[in-house]
């Protein structure tokens, strides 16, 4: 069935070091993803979003990665920093339905 | 700029009771999406409506849930007779009119549901 997961539960990282955050999805037929980031007590706030016919897509201090040959997703975070603190999770759009299905999501701990 | 604006954002209620929660979409937005988040969890898709229809309500429980956008105000999502298992954070986003195809959805801060 359709399901997008990540690996990590929990990601702890060193103030500067660069972050790397990952998600598998299943469905052949996503041709649009999004990241998402969280933070408690609010909803999920855009970062960045990537077409199939992408393979890399670069914002400010992100990068997202799709790998559609083993349907993988990762999103790299530069010089992670502690306002980058929060629950991460990818999403697809499957079939352009307006449906979003998100993954579990990853807490990115980010230490002194 | 207004972003997605939900209220309330915490309503409490007892089991048997009425829920109503309201989204405002941003400006030029037309299409709206609710989904429901138990902790820990991710994001699980309940409805998506643009005003005055119902595009797909495939997430939402057939009983006691619905929802409406109409063409004056906010879109709510109703659930009536709460049970214990209705409490969950409520989320609604919204995305512009040139369509759903490839556009980012932008989330509210939700509505926290508690059931005593």
């Amino acid at each position: 069935g359709e399901s997008v997961g990540l690996h990590l539960p929990t990601l702890s990282v060193q103030e500067g070091d660069n972050s790397i955050i990952n998600c598998a999805y299943s469905n052949s037929a996503s041709d649009y993803f999004i990241w998402y980031k969280q933070e408690s007590g609010k909803g999920p706030q855009f970062i960045i979003d990537i077409r199939s016919n992408m393979d890399k897509r670069q914002g400010q201090r992100v990068t997202v990665l799709l790998n559609k040959t083993v349907k993988h997703l990762s999103l790299q975070i530069a010089a992670t920093q502690p306002g980058d603190s929060a629950v991460y999770f990818c999403a697809e759009n499957p079939g352009n339905t307006g449906k979003l299905i998100f993954g579990q999501g990853t807490t990115l701990q980010v230490k002194p | 700029n207004a972003g997605v604006m939900q209220n309330p954002r915490h309503l409490v209620r007892r089991r048997g009771q009425e829920a109503r929660l309201r989204c405002s979409p941003m400006k030029g937005h037309s299409h709206v999406y609710w989904y429901r988040q138990l902790p820990e969890e991710g994001l699980k898709f309940m409805v998506y409506l643009q005003k005055e229809n119902i595009i797909d309500e495939s997430g939402m429980p057939k009983e006691r849930f619905s929802a409406e956008f109409p063409k004056e105000g906010p879109s709510i999502l109703r659930i009536q007779q709460v049970v214990r298992g209705d409490s969950a954070a409520y989320f609604c986003a919204s995305s512009p009119e040139t369509g759903v195809s490839n556009q980012p959805q932008h989330f509210g801060d939700g509505t926290r549901l508690s059931i005593l």
